[in-house]
């Protein structure tokens, strides 16, 4: 059971938008910033978004990042086939007096 | 290159040790906390521990602590990880990954080793 829910799956045509949530508590979302992660299959993970909403170079501006509350959410438009993978989203979690890293249960996007 | 190399993986019994390595190269290592995070086979992301530039701070999940011990050695700039007490559980994809870029994201991730625990 992860600290930070997110939907198992999403899918969309190419071309489309889709976004994918990622909810959290007061001690983590609430209170840090949120990155967001793409899986390619079979390699490791590479950061699309960090500090909620920026893109790290190369990353293109179809992918944009979010924050309210004790949620975030990642959009991505201009859906291609290659887009399809896991994402992850992580923050800090700060409910204990040593801070600890904290992911999300991943989210499988398929592009239809 | 900046680059993250793990190393050490292998099949293990129950019970036993394991060290894993990671060697940095491309960027200034002890400039940066690092990280392990890993990846039981068709599962999610798990933080393992994270320790500062200077070792002066080490944290763990719940999971591990009181198991496994992260180290670091800046002159050779390589991050350890000594898992004792292995368990099935602990079987997964081990990367190590820091936050250059960003203090509050893993911007740069090694391609990871493989720790199986099986009797």
């Amino acid at each position: 059971q992860s600290v930070l829910t997110q939907p198992p799956s999403v899918s969309a045509a190419p071309g489309q938008k889709v976004t994918i949530s990622c909810s959290g508590s007061d001690s983590n979302i609430g209170s840090n910033f949120v990155s967001w992660y793409l899986q390619l299959p079979g390699t490791a993970p590479q950061l699309l978004i960090y500090d909620n909403n920026k893109r790290p170079s190369g990353i293109p501006d179809r992918f944009s990042g979010s924050k309210s509350g004790t949620s975030a959410t990642l959009g991505i438009t201009g859906l291609q086939t290659g887009d399809e993978g896991d994402y992850y989203c992580g923050t800090w979690d700060t409910s204990l007096s040593a801070g600890t890293w904290v992911f999300g249960g991943g989210t499988k996007l398929t592009v239809l | 290159e900046v680059q993250l190399v793990e190393s050490g993986g292998g099949l293990v019994q129950p019970g036993r040790s394991l060290r894993l390595s990671c060697a940095a190269s491309g960027f200034t290592f002890d400039d940066y906390a690092m990280h392990w995070v890993r990846q039981p086979p068709g599962k999610g992301l798990e933080w393992v521990s994270g320790i500062s530039w200077n070792s002066g701070n080490i944290d763990y999940a719940d999971s591990v602590r009181g198991r496994f011990t992260s180290s670091r050695d800046n002159a050779k700039y390589s991050l350890y990880l000594q898992m004792n007490s292995l368990r099935d559980e602990d079987t997964a994809l081990y990367y190590c990954a820091t936050n250059i870029g960003s203090p509050n994201a893993f911007d740069l991730w090694g391609q990871g080793t493989m720790v199986t625990v099986s009797s």
